[in-house]
């Protein structure tokens, strides 16, 4: 029943080992997001996929990479992770770009840089 | 650029309190505001949202006002329960960035019903 699922939920990874963290939806929706959440922060926006269009937020750093090889599934690549990339990354998707478009989010994956 | 403020937690209210959580904001132009959930363990979810001035978004007992005149959208419910722990997160979004550019999210409030 689940619609947006994130893998793994826990992912642990080495200082500058890139890690990989996968997100796939059954809705068909248009946009997919990745959303930073640090502890006790909100939730940040780092990019998102309008179809196959990727948009980048400006302070987003370089270190932080997207894939979106089909509809269904979007892919958060971190190449060098620093001690400061450990967060929980979320994942969302939306029909269409209305500024009033819910958004339905995956559970989550908690990345810790070891 | 936009913001959004939100009082922080952790609340902790004895079961059929009232609550209110208070949440403002700054964007440019007229956002869409919401109120989204987060229980244990689970991903945020859609609780309530309002589109334009004066609406009232309402859900499971839960209400929010869009006032523009104190750029506010306050979270209330009348009587709490133990099931409503959970994390609160008001959010808008900004229609100058087009609308497919996501949400700005305050940063939570830690919602804590005793029995």
């Amino acid at each position: 029943d689940a619609m947006v699922i994130q893998n793994p939920r826990y992912q642990v990874t080495q200082f500058g080992k890139p890690v990989t963290l996968s997100c796939s939806q059954t809705l068909n929706h248009n946009v997919m997001y990745w959303y930073q959440q640090k502890s006790s922060q909100a939730p940040k926006l780092l990019f998102h996929y309008y179809d196959k269009d990727f948009n980048n937020e400006a302070d987003t750093p370089d270190n932080f990479q997207s894939r979106r090889p089909n509809t269904s599934f979007c892919f958060l690549d971190i190449r060098s992770p620093g001690l400061g990339d450990a967060a929980m990354y979320l994942c969302a998707t939306s029909r269409g770009g209305g500024i009033a478009q819910k958004l339905f989010f995956g559970s989550g994956t908690q990345l810790s840089v070891l | 650029g936009d913001s959004v403020t939100q009082m922080e937690g952790p609340v902790t209210l004895s079961e059929e309190a009232f609550l209110t959580i208070n949440c403002t904001y700054t964007a440019t132009g007229y956002p869409s505001l919401f109120w989204y959930v987060q229980y244990p363990g689970e991903g945020l979810q859609l609780l309530l949202k309002a589109t334009k001035a004066d609406d009232k978004g309402s859900n499971k007992g839960f209400e929010a006002t869009y006032r523009k005149e104190t750029t506010s959208f306050h979270l209330e419910k009348g009587s709490v329960q133990v099931s409503d722990s959970a994390v609160y997160f008001c959010a808008l979004s900004d229609p100058s960035g087009g609308g497919a550019d996501g949400l700005t999210f305050g940063k939570g409030t830690h919602l804590i019903i005793q029995p």
